[in-house]
């Protein structure tokens, strides 16, 4: 049984460019949140969604950023015109849901902005 | 504020030496705590769930415990191979989690 999947595992981008970070969660699971994590600090929540829908995105930056989760496909989150500020490393978790709330991590993606 | 402490934020044993790490949260519904751990490079690792005060969970020479407002991980007789940031984290009543800045751990041969 596959984990979490998530790539690319590096991606440089130059200020201004977009990133699209690719989530696939393990399978069976219909619950995916995105985390994001800086140097020596702790993870932070930036939003939870389920297929199609997004239940929670209170942790995630008003502007520039967006997370999809469609019916097919992996999850994906965009970061549109990215500034040096959002180099760090993402992480995506899935959980089967159903009054499970244990959460499965990904390797995540490591986003570095020039 | 929801807020999750780690203490201590970094702890150094030697191999066999068995000690605790210490997870204080305030926050204003539980819905649960949970440990990770996580080596350099990779994602957490899921290590334990508990959901309410006096519950206790094991693994190999780790065993986790909750109280009302802290949770410990004790480590027993820990191996080099258990060196990696512990994490703990609470669901809330909302939807989403909040994580601690974690303890590294390194355990010396």
């Amino acid at each position: 049984n596959a984990g979490v999947m998530q790539n690319p595992r590096h991606l440089v981008r130059r200020r201004g460019q977009e990133a699209r970070l690719r989530c696939s969660p393990m399978k069976g699971h219909s619950h995916v949140y995105w985390y994001r994590q800086l140097p020596e600090e702790g993870l932070k929540f930036m939003v939870y969604l389920q297929k199609e829908n997004i239940i929670d995105e209170s942790g995630m930056p008003k502007e520039r950023f967006s997370a999809e989760f469609p019916k097919e496909g992996p999850s994906i989150l965009r970061i549109q015109q990215v500034v040096r500020g959002d180099s760090a490393a993402y992480f995506c978790a899935s959980s089967p849901g159903k009054g499970s709330l244990e959460q499965y991590f990904g390797p995540g993606t490591r986003l570095t902005v020039l | 504020e929801d807020q999750v402490t780690q203490s201590p934020e970094a702890l150094r044993l030697q191999e066999g030496e068995s000690s605790s790490l210490n997870c204080s949260y305030t926050v204003s519904g539980l819905r649960g705590l949970f440990w990770y751990r996580q080596d350099p490079g990779k994602g957490p690792e899921f290590l334990f769930t508990l959901y309410s005060a006096g519950e206790e969970k094991e693994k190999e020479r780790l065993k986790a415990t909750l109280t009302k407002k802290e949770s410990f991980l004790h480590i027993t007789a820990p191996k080099p191979e258990d060196s990696a940031t512990y994490l703990c984290a609470v669901r809330l009543y909302g939807q989403n989690f909040v994580f601690g800045p974690g303890t590294r751990l390194s355990v010396l041969p």
